[in-house]
């Protein structure tokens, strides 16, 4: 069975400081790995997607990666700022009927100003 | 842009009822999903449907049953509530066509409490 884990749960960081976030999943088998966003009582936005051939995604400020043999994610930001903070959330698709997401259970960030 | 829309933003419950949280998309999806999330355990699949009037169970089905009687609505049914269902709900939908790249859209979730 998938299992989806993000270290650290929670990160703190200075303004400006560029950071990264981690995912690691159990089966390499997926179709793809994406990266959402949700804030405090709200939905889920997604910010990047990563297909199974590929190695990485940017948007902006974001660069994600994909090791698919080795089974991890990181998710970079540069120079964060206060509007960053929010829950991150990594989920994969797995190979299986539905197509269905299987999420980690996210990394609170706080960016302070 | 794709949306997802849900019933209610929040909702207070009595122990015993019976609980309908609705979802509509926009976006001719074929796939629609509902979610539970929960602090620590992340997003846990409830039931999907991949078409309409058809349903799957997802990872944590029991307590809940579905209903997909139009392509753009698809509703989740909590038949007699229980505290333990006090959760955020998450609906979601994907385009569901082979060939095309799939991600799925969320709506902004319903916050139910049972009392």
């Amino acid at each position: 069975k998938q299992e989806v884990t993000q270290i650290p749960a929670a990160l703190s960081v200075p303004e400006g400081e560029n950071l990264v976030l981690n995912c690691s999943f159990t089966d390499s088998a997926i179709y793809n790995l994406q990266w959402f966003r949700q804030d405090p009582g709200k939905g889920l936005t997604s910010l990047l997607l990563i297909q199974s051939s590929q190695r990485e995604q940017t948007s902006g400020r974001l660069n994600a990666s994909l090791d698919k043999s080795s089974g991890r994610s990181t998710l970079y930001i540069a120079a964060s700022q206060p509007g960053d903070s929010a829950t991150y959330l990594c989920a994969v698709m797995i190979m299986e009927y539905g197509n269905k997401l299987v999420f980690g259970a996210g990394t609170i960030l706080r960016v302070k100003s | 842009d794709v949306k997802v829309t849900q019933s209610s933003r929040y909702l207070v419950k009595r122990t015993g009822e019976k609980v309908f949280l609705e979802c509509v998309q926009d976006m001719d999806h074929e796939n629609m999903f509902w979610y539970r999330q929960d602090p620590g355990l992340g997003l846990r699949l409830i039931y999907f449907s991949y078409d309409v009037k058809m349903k799957e169970k997802g990872d944590i089905p029991e307590g809940y049953s579905v209903s997909r009687e139009k392509k753009e609505r698809f509703s989740l049914i909590l038949e007699s509530a229980s505290t333990n269902q006090t959760s955020m709900y998450l609906c979601a939908s994907s385009l569901g066509r082979a060939g095309e790249i799939e991600t799925q859209y969320f709506g902004p979730g319903t916050r139910l409490l049972v009392l």
